[in-house]
């Protein structure tokens, strides 16, 4: 069974920073492009970073661009979102989501807050 | 970017009835348009892919077609369990939602 597990949530204040976590099990994650999709609290589903399978190739949304690093640990398998200069419009729930075209397995996501 | 569109925003019907909701991208995304139905304090859930295939496990009474830049999903005959909110998404160039359509009761 395919499993996605994010951790590292929690309540941050504006510029500081955070680590996500995302474990993978019940598949073969060295093959799969993984990618991070947020959504804010009663909106809608934004697209946040996406990794090749070997992580050589690393995509983001503009609205983290410079901010946000996405990175894979296969031996792990495990993903990760390093998100910095944290600002209060990044409060939003992070889903790990496993990329086979479309999005065919999520996580169950993990809140991130944003505020003072 | 590709910005998607959905209508309505919001449906309300009664179990049994037929539902359609309507995606619009603003280019062409050819087939790559995937359907997600979220219900409330759940992740989204892949229904469609290919802007018509069925993912594992959904029942026949989804449906999808379309291609290019319109696109519908068709829930033949409304399931108490359906009643939720439903995204488009392209995935031919990056990945872009549309807003969601609501269907409720």
């Amino acid at each position: 069974e395919v499993q996605l597990v994010e951790s590292g949530g929690g309540l941050v204040q504006p510029g500081g920073s955070l680590r996500l976590s995302c474990s993978a099990s019940g598949f073969s994650f060295s093959t799969y492009a993984m990618h991070w999709v947020r959504q804010a609290p009663g909106k809608g589903l934004e697209y946040v970073s996406a990794i090749s399978s070997d992580g050589h190739s690393t995509y983001y949304a503009d609205s983290v661009t410079g901010r946000f690093t996405i990175s894979r640990d296969n031996s792990k398998n495990t993903l990760y979102l390093q998100m910095s200069s944290l600002r209060a419009e990044d409060t939003a729930v992070y889903y790990c989501v496993r990329r086979f075209g479309a999005y065919d397995y999520w996580g169950q996501g993990t809140l991130v807050t944003v505020s003072s | 970017e590709i910005v998607m569109t959905q209508s309505p925003a919001t449906l309300s019907l009664s179990p049994g009835e037929r539902a359609t909701l309507s995606c619009r991208a603003s280019q062409s995304v050819s087939s790559n348009l995937a359907w997600y139905q979220q219900k409330p304090g759940q992740a989204p859930r892949l229904l469609i892919y290919g802007a018509s295939t069925r993912a594992t496990g959904i029942p026949a009474r989804f449906s999808g077609s379309g291609s290019g830049t319109e696109f519908t999903l068709t829930i033949s005959s409304l399931q108490s369990e359906d009643f939720a909110v439903y995204y488009c998404q392209q995935y031919n160039s990056r990945f872009t939602f549309g807003p969601g359509t609501k269907v409720d009761i």
